[in-house]
């Protein structure tokens, strides 16, 4: 099982719409987790990081599941702007200076 | 503020050759790490570094060395490169580890082809 997991989509949504998607990890010791935009052939910015149960910021939120261990990602009200691949990043089992990212799951937007 | 810089953005090499790329970081950041992107692989790490002077092995170091002499520069070559090293190379910082100072800063990325 790979550490990080993500559903790579992609995920075609309207405008306006509302999407979400998880990411699983496997280490139940992981304190920090991170969701990362990247543009095509661009560097991963970070979209918001989640050290407790959840995080919002403006129309993103991210929840955190430790029981069953995953992150998701809930984006409202979506612009044409948040087309992208949305990177989930959890730190590593065997270091905690180490961050293990997912392959990226691909949203487009259509207006 | 120039954040996390890489150089080169773009590179050419034949099989064989040898390269240095270089990352700078003006955040005064303990942590850099060296990644490469290929298609559908996601982020993999090679190597990184803790601290000036420190540096250690991540999921993919073979083919590679680093060299922290400086806190704000991180090194990273090839000696003998492969067409298997072809690929998108981002350098990263973080004030630390741990939660609230492991936030990774990247670089832009170089654009590395061997042929």
């Amino acid at each position: 099982r790979k550490e990080v997991e993500q559903d790579p989509g992609p995920f075609n949504v309207p405008e306006g719409a509302t999407v979400a998607f998880n990411c699983t990890y496997s280490n139940s010791a992981s304190q920090s987790f991170f969701w990362y935009r990247q543009d095509c052939r661009k560097e991963p910015k970070l979209l918001m990081s989640v050290y407790s149960s959840g995080n919002e910021d403006g129309r993103f939120t991210a929840q955190l599941n430790r029981a069953s261990q995953y992150i998701s990602l809930l984006i409202r009200d979506s612009k044409l702007s948040d087309s992208a691949t949305y990177l989930c990043a959890v730190n590593a089992h065997s270091s905690a200076s180490k961050i293990i990212f997912g392959s990226g799951t691909r949203l487009s937007i259509r207006p | 503020n120039a954040g996390v810089t890489q150089t080169p953005k773009f590179r050419v090499l034949k099989t064989g050759q040898s390269m240095t790329l270089l990352c700078a970081q003006d955040m005064n950041h303990e942590y850099m790490y060296w990644y490469r992107q290929d298609p559908g692989m996601g982020l993999r790490l090679i190597h990184y570094s803790v601290g000036e002077g420190t540096t250690a092995k991540g999921e993919v170091p073979d083919g590679y060395n680093v060299s922290r002499l400086k806190k704000q520069n991180f090194l990273l070559g090839l000696e003998s490169a492969a067409p298997s090293q072809t690929s998108v190379y981002f350098c990263a910082s973080s004030y630390a580890s741990g939660p609230s100072t492991d936030t990774q800063y990247f670089g832009p990325g170089t654009r590395l082809t061997v042929l």
